[in-house]
């Protein structure tokens, strides 16, 4: 019954590949979002769709590209991956595009480590 | 389960005003706090954040501090500005599991 579910938990994988990190929400909600959560703990947002919709798309290399196939899935796709890639990736939704604070859900996290 | 107040739901004030926002949490087993603001359509801002032996962070006119053992944050903001108006939001890191609280508006009039 998780709410926002990213998978997988762990990716640990070599420089050069490319990867995908899914994400789930069964809230109903409208809006999606990817953050990258840096070394020192600070989360950056990186895109948010709306009901499929590209809405926020922070400067962040084109080597990672959402995917939204309805609007419960937000899927991350990231080619070419590099050393400094490495972080934890956190998926979250919200009623509406709004953020609503009763609504705003997060992801557990993906831990990536690019060796 | 954790849970995160804060206090209070709305503020408005003039410009130039000090003011603090508060946020309390109910399990002191916390990894770390943040302080978040949040723009409509823009996500999260991540405006500090305190490590669980840590008692105060700063940055700019911000000043954020933690007490752990009776499970309490508060946010200070130094002569306010019109462009701090936003919803600010407490988040308690329980391990790579956040909990908000359900933030305070501010809103700071010219």
């Amino acid at each position: 019954d998780t709410a926002v579910s990213q998978t997988p938990k762990y990716l640990v994988t070599q420089m050069g590949n490319d990867k995908s990190i899914k994400c789930e929400q069964n809230l109903g909600h409208d809006t999606m979002y990817w953050y990258k959560q840096d070394s020192k703990k600070f989360l950056k947002i990186m895109f948010s769709y709306n009901n499929k919709e590209l809405i926020i798309n922070e400067t962040v290399p084109n080597r990672f590209s959402p995917k939204s196939p309805d609007k419960a899935h937000l899927n991350l796709h990231i080619n070419s991956l590099e050393l400094g890639d490495s972080a934890v990736y956190f998926c979250a939704s919200s009623q509406d595009d709004q953020g609503s604070n009763y609504g705003y859900t997060f992801g557990s996290g993906t831990r990536l480590t690019v060796v | 389960k954790q849970e995160v107040t804060q206090i209070p739901a709305a503020l408005s004030v003039p410009e130039g005003e000090n003011l603090v926002l508060n946020c309390s949490f109910t399990d002191s087993a916390i990894y770390n706090l943040q302080w978040f603001r949040q723009d409509p359509g823009k996500g999260l801002t991540s405006l500090l954040l305190i490590q669980s032996s840590q008692r105060e962070q700063t940055s700019g006119r911000l000043n954020a501090s933690l007490d752990k053992s009776s499970g309490r944050s508060t946010l200070y903001i130094a002569a306010s500005q019109p462009g701090d108006s936003a919803t600010y939001l407490c988040a308690v890191d329980n391990f790579n599991k956040f909990y908000f609280g359900s933030g305070t508006k501010l809103n700071v009039k010219p």
